[in-house]
């Protein structure tokens, strides 16, 4: 069956850090896959685009790769703040899907 | 300027009651969407129109219905309200359906915090 999974529910690093969260994908043939930051009482932000022939994006002091063999793309943010404490879904758009799917998050903590 | 907005944002109210949910966005965009996120915070699409077109209609109860008097506003209602329907609802658009990449980036409104008693 198809699946994407974030393996953490939640994660607590040091302030300036290097975060690393884990999205996996089973049974898809995608055509790219997105990061989203949501913060309590809110709905979900675009924070970066990656498409299935890429290997890495950055932006600011976030960066996605994207491995298709090991289906999986990892989200880092470098030099972490407590600013950036949130959770993150990862979403996945399959190349002959009409909709994205979304994993079901990982809740970051990042303490002073 | 708000981009995507939803009324009510929270909504408490008895089993067996009918409830409607609003949306509008002024993005100029094509596709609405309705999601429903439950207390694990999995969102699941439930409703996608492009242009008042039903595109996406998941496996949801047809106590849901959905309308779309035009491209800018996407409204949800529920009838016979169940204890399971508790959850957040979010609205979202987004530029296209199928554009790829970027056009079908999605714009998500604040949430409608639904609570059945």
């Amino acid at each position: 069956s198809q699946k994407i999974e974030q393996n953490s529910e939640a994660l607590n690093i040091q302030e300036g850090k290097t975060a690393t969260l884990t999205c996996n994908y089973t049974n898809y043939s995608p055509a790219y896959l997105q990061w989203y930051r949501q913060d309590p009482g809110r709905g979900p932000v675009f924070l970066l685009l990656i498409r299935e022939n890429e290997k890495e994006k950055r932006k600011e002091r976030l960066k996605v790769t994207f491995d298709t063999t090991l289906k999986q793309s990892l989200f880092h943010i470098t030099a972490s703040q407590p600013a950036d404490s949130a959770t993150y879904l990862c979403a996945l758009k399959a190349s002959s899907a009409s909709k994205i799917i979304f994993g079901s998050g990982t809740r970051l903590s990042i303490r002073p | 300027d708000t981009a995507v907005s939803q009324t009510p944002k929270y909504l408490v109210t008895q089993m067996g009651n009918d409830k409607s949910i609003k949306c509008e966005q002024n993005l100029g965009h094509d596709t609405m969407y309705w999601y429903k996120q439950d207390s694990k915070k999995f969102l699941k699409i439930m409703f996608s129109y492009n242009n008042k077109e039903l595109i996406i209609n998941e496996t949801v109860p047809n106590r849901f219905s959905p309308k779309s008097p035009d491209k800018a506003h996407l409204n949800l209602h529920i009838n016979s309200l169940e204890l399971g329907d508790s959850a957040v609802y979010f609205c979202a658009s987004s530029q296209e359906s199928f554009g790829g990449g970027h056009r079908e980036t999605q714009y998500f409104g604040p949430g409608t915090r639904l609570l059945v008693l």
